[in-house]
């Protein structure tokens, strides 16, 4: 069974500040997908990543792909209270996604 | 943008009854997906759809379940008997290629069952 493990669980933080959050595997997966999703909506594609060692940007969001295709970051630069929300990371292979817990989060003004 | 859209929002419905989830992919996707999620839980697969067959189908999806593309457009999730732990967000999702193409999901259905 394929778990991605996303950490931390929450996150609260002031406007402005830096963030990386983290998703962990110990399987290998063809892709690594971040949503955003709010409450009682479907999640949002941020981004794919596809190659070990990819970066990819995205205004103030840089997503990263571990050399080994397991693991994954995110981190958001000067975050506003607009980033407030559900990240979730999810690994692809075999026709289908697994989704983390997601981490929760919440910068206040 | 171009976005999956699904039907109804919001369905209540007995113990042992049928539902079927509709689902309108964007139009030039080729794979189709249902995932859910059970209140406060992560999202969880429950199949793929490519070619008009079933790709991949994880253990929740039991011969309760079946799925169906009836016409170019539409996808349904057809449930037979629910139970009450069938009650969650059940989310379409369609995507232009593989898993390393990005999925669009829609907004859900939210399926409470009493």
């Amino acid at each position: 069974t394929q778990l991605l493990e996303q950490s931390p669980q929450f996150l609260s933080i002031q406007e402005g500040e830096n963030l990386t959050v983290y998703c962990n595997s110990s399987s290998v997966f063809s892709s690594l997908q971040w949503y955003r999703q709010e409450p009682g909506e479907g999640p949002v594609l941020l981004v794919t990543v596809v190659t070990g060692g990819e970066v990819k940007k995205l205004k103030r969001l840089t997503f990263q792909f571990g050399d080994a295709r397991k693991d994954s970051s995110l981190h958001i630069t000067a975050a506003q209270p607009g980033d407030t929300g559900l990240y979730l990371c999810a690994g692809g292979s075999n026709y289908k996604l697994t989704f983390g817990k997601g981490t929760l989060l919440t910068v206040n003004p | 943008e171009p976005e999956v859209t699904q039907t109804p929002s919001h369905q209540v419905t007995q113990m042992g009854q049928e539902v079927i989830l509709r689902c309108v992919p964007i139009s030039n996707h080729l794979y189709f997906y249902w995932y859910r999620q059970i209140l406060g839980q992560k999202v969880e697969f429950l199949v793929s759809f490519y070619n008009n067959e079933i790709s991949e189908k994880s253990e929740i999806f039991d011969d309760q379940f079946s799925v169906e593309r009836p016409d170019g457009s539409n996808f349904t999730l057809k449930i037979r008997s629910t139970k009450l732990e069938d009650s969650a967000m059940y989310f379409c999702a369609s995507s232009g290629g593989t898993e390393i193409y990005g999925y669009t999901f829609g907004s859900g259905t939210r399926l409470t069952v009493v």
